[in-house]
């Protein structure tokens, strides 16, 4: 089984800082990683996900993420945060069966202050 | 693009209709979810199905139940509504290869009165 914990369910941040949400994960099989945004009244899409190789992953909207196998953490982050930015974060892994479910973590709110 | 058409946005319910939840995906995609999400709760997953005519339960399947006979489409039944089915329903679907994404439709906020 899977678990997925995002600490923080509110960020706060002054436009145009740095922001890293965070996400530890909890799996007894090797996983997939994944970061997805949902902006108010939408669905989510996909930020970026790991899947093997380079740890750092790059995503859309200038976000990266690195995952840390020993600390089983996949923590998002951005140098520069803009007003666009506002919105909800969720955090998800998949096993690599291919009829695994996708686990969610419960979401950080950003909220952008300018 | 993948498309994910959920049938409405917006759904008021008395206690005890029943509901039918309409989802239907573009990308002949094998795998498709329902979610619902609360506040603070994030999403729990409700059914999903990995092929036309397969379901399997999630976290929470208590007081819904599914049908699948198309493959491009994915319906949510609560066969009894009640005020705790308020919420907002997400449908997703994905490729059957593990790393892949989902693709979410953008919800339909359920309101059972």
């Amino acid at each position: 089984a899977q678990s997925v914990t995002q600490l923080d369910s509110q960020v706060p941040v002054f436009e145009e800082a740095p922001v890293e949400l965070r996400c530890n994960y909890s799996s007894s099989v090797s996983v997939y990683l994944f970061w997805y945004v949902q902006y108010p009244n939408q669905g989510l899409q996909l930020l970026l996900k790991y899947l093997s190789g380079s740890t750092l992953v790059k995503g859309i909207n200038g976000f990266e993420a690195e995952f840390n196998k020993s600390q089983t953490s996949f923590h998002l982050r951005k140098p520069s945060v803009h007003i666009s930015d506002t919105a909800e974060y969720f955090c998800a892994v998949r096993g690599y069966s291919s009829a695994s479910k996708i686990i969610f973590g419960s979401g950080t709110r950003l909220s952008i202050r300018p | 693009d993948v498309k994910v058409t959920q049938s409405s946005r917006y759904l008021v319910k008395r206690t005890g209709e029943k509901v039918f939840l309409e989802c239907v995906q573009d990308m002949d995609h094998e795998n498709m979810f329902w979610y619902r999400q609360d506040p603070g709760l994030g999403l729990r997953l409700i059914y999903f199905s990995y092929d036309v005519k397969m379901k399997e339960k999630g976290d929470i399947p208590e007081g819904y139940s599914v049908s699948r006979e198309k493959k491009e489409r994915f319906s949510l039944i609560l066969e009894s509504a009640s005020t705790n089915q308020t919420s907002m329903y997400l449908c997703a679907s994905s490729s059957s290869v593990g790393n892949s994404p989902l693709h979410f439709g953008n919800g339909t906020r359920l309101t059972v009165t």
